[in-house]
């Protein structure tokens, strides 16, 4: 039973180079997220995903790229890093309708350097 | 646009005690959805309880519950007979109805104390 799965786990890398994060879900849910989350602002949705090849953005998408070509995949590819961009960013998902839970994976912590 | 507003940065219990987390928000929907998640160490994003505004009833689960007061839009966490596994942080959540997306609070850190 994997569920919701993360790679890498922990990245370091530099200003200006691209990084693509990774995430993997099981169950076949139709909402995948990515959220990034920073001390004193609690997690923020960077970019949602309603179905394959349907993406939307959230409250800070800027410098960020997500396709979703699989229904079990989402990707999130930082094209070129910055520091501002340094934090843990947590993939979810969730069944479609109302009120539904989201399932986290266990988060990827970035550090640009 | 919803915020979600946790006003308590850090709160610390001993264990059996009971707490409470306060948890306020801001919007002009008439009904939506409320959720705590809980955050250990392992940094693993755990549902603790949901409460949909139309219901009036407290939701409860286990020895968390809820104290959702709609006209004062607040909605704490009532955390008896605490235990060490609770300590974590505390995110309070926000969601339109046929909505997917959470807007979150900034989180409650909460420390049970042996």
């Amino acid at each position: 039973d994997a569920g919701i799965t993360q790679s890498p786990r922990y990245k370091i890398t530099e200003t200006g180079r691209q990084v693509t994060l990774m995430c993997h879900q099981t169950w076949s849910h139709s909402y995948m997220f990515w959220y990034r989350q920073d001390l004193g602002h609690g997690l923020r949705l960077i970019y949602y995903s309603a179905a394959a090849d349907i993406t939307d953005k959230g409250e800070v998408p800027d410098g960020y790229v997500v396709s979703r070509s699989k229904t079990e995949n989402f990707p999130l590819t930082l094209e070129s890093a910055t520091r501002s961009q340094t934090s843990v960013y947590f993939c979810a998902s969730s069944e479609a309708g109302a009120a539904n839970e989201q399932f986290f994976g266990p988060g990827t912590r970035l550090t640009v350097l | 646009a919803q915020t979600v507003t946790q006003s308590q940065p850090e709160m610390s219990v001993q264990e059996a005690e009971t707490v409470t987390l306060s948890c306020t928000y801001d919007t002009s929907e008439s009904n939506y959805y409320l959720f705590w998640y809980k955050q250990p160490p392992s940094r693993q994003m755990i549902l603790v309880i949901r409460q949909e505004a139309y219901k009036q009833q407290n939701a409860t689960e286990n020895r968390f519950s809820v104290n959702f007061q709609k006209a004062a839009k607040s909605f704490s966490l009532k955390i008896s007979d605490s235990q060490l596994g609770d300590t974590a942080m505390y995110f309070c959540a926000f969601m339109k109805p046929y909505g997917q997306n959470f807007v979150f609070g900034p989180g409650t850190r909460l420390s049970v104390l042996p």
